[in-house]
């Protein structure tokens, strides 16, 4: 079965510390790769696709093919980055498959 | 800008009550989803729609149905609501190819008493 896993549901990290949020897939193929974040009180949206190769507010994903992972990294977390964050590979159907996300709280 | 819509940002419903969840958007998307946002579960997909009339199953589409008649309104409908489907939730909007990023919709939180 097609699965996709954040293992951390919460990580709390101090201001201007490294910040990797993990996520493992289990595709055969390539699938494409999108980190989703939700801010308090907003609506989710895209964070980041791999196919752009941007980095979006500092952030960056790496795939890595032989480990099945895309995770997301900044090198400086700010306080503004505290959200839920939703590792979403897509493995070239419509239906995303949604990992069970990763709370970030970045602490003053 | 993209914009979409729901009609509601909170619900309250009773067991047995038929609910509908509507969904608007104005991009001219083929693609419309609806997804419920649990905790510790992440989102899921209840059903897709990718042309009018067209819809497919999502991964947990028991208890709900969907209808969509206008390419820009992707509605679900809650049959005969149930304590169970007391959730977040989402709808979004996407162009084709169905790899293209969602356009998400600010939420509906539904309770079910």
């Amino acid at each position: 079965a097609q699965r996709v896993t954040q293992p951390e549901k919460l990580l709390s990290v101090f201001k201007g510390a490294p910040v990797e949020l993990k996520c493992n897939y289990s595709y055969s193929g390539s699938p494409e790769l999108f980190w989703y974040v939700q801010y308090s009180r907003q609506r989710l949206q895209l964070l980041l696709r791999h196919i752009s190769r941007e980095s979006i507010k500092g952030f960056t994903a790496d795939l890595n093919k032989g480990e099945t992972s895309f995770h997301l990294k900044k090198p400086f977390a700010q306080e503004e980055d505290s959200a839920m964050y939703y590792c979403a590979p897509l493995p070239g159907t419509y239906k995303y498959i949604f990992g069970t996300g990763t709370r970030l709280k970045v602490l003053a | 800008d993209v914009k979409v819509t729901q009609s509601s940002r909170y619900l309250v419903k009773r067991t047995g009550e038929k609910v509908f969840l509507e969904c608007v958007q104005d991009m001219d998307h083929e693609n419309m989803f609806w997804y419920r946002q649990d905790p510790g579960l992440g989102l899921r997909l209840i059903y897709f729609s990718y042309d009018v009339k067209m819809k497919e199953k999502g991964d947990i589409p028991e208890g709900y149905s969907v209808s969509r008649e206008k390419k820009e309104r992707f509605s679900l409908i809650l049959e005969s609501a149930s304590t169970n489907q007391t959730s977040m939730y989402l709808c979004a909007s996407s162009l084709p190819p169905t790899t293209d990023t969602q356009y998400f919709g600010p939420g509906t939180r539904l309770t079910v008493l």
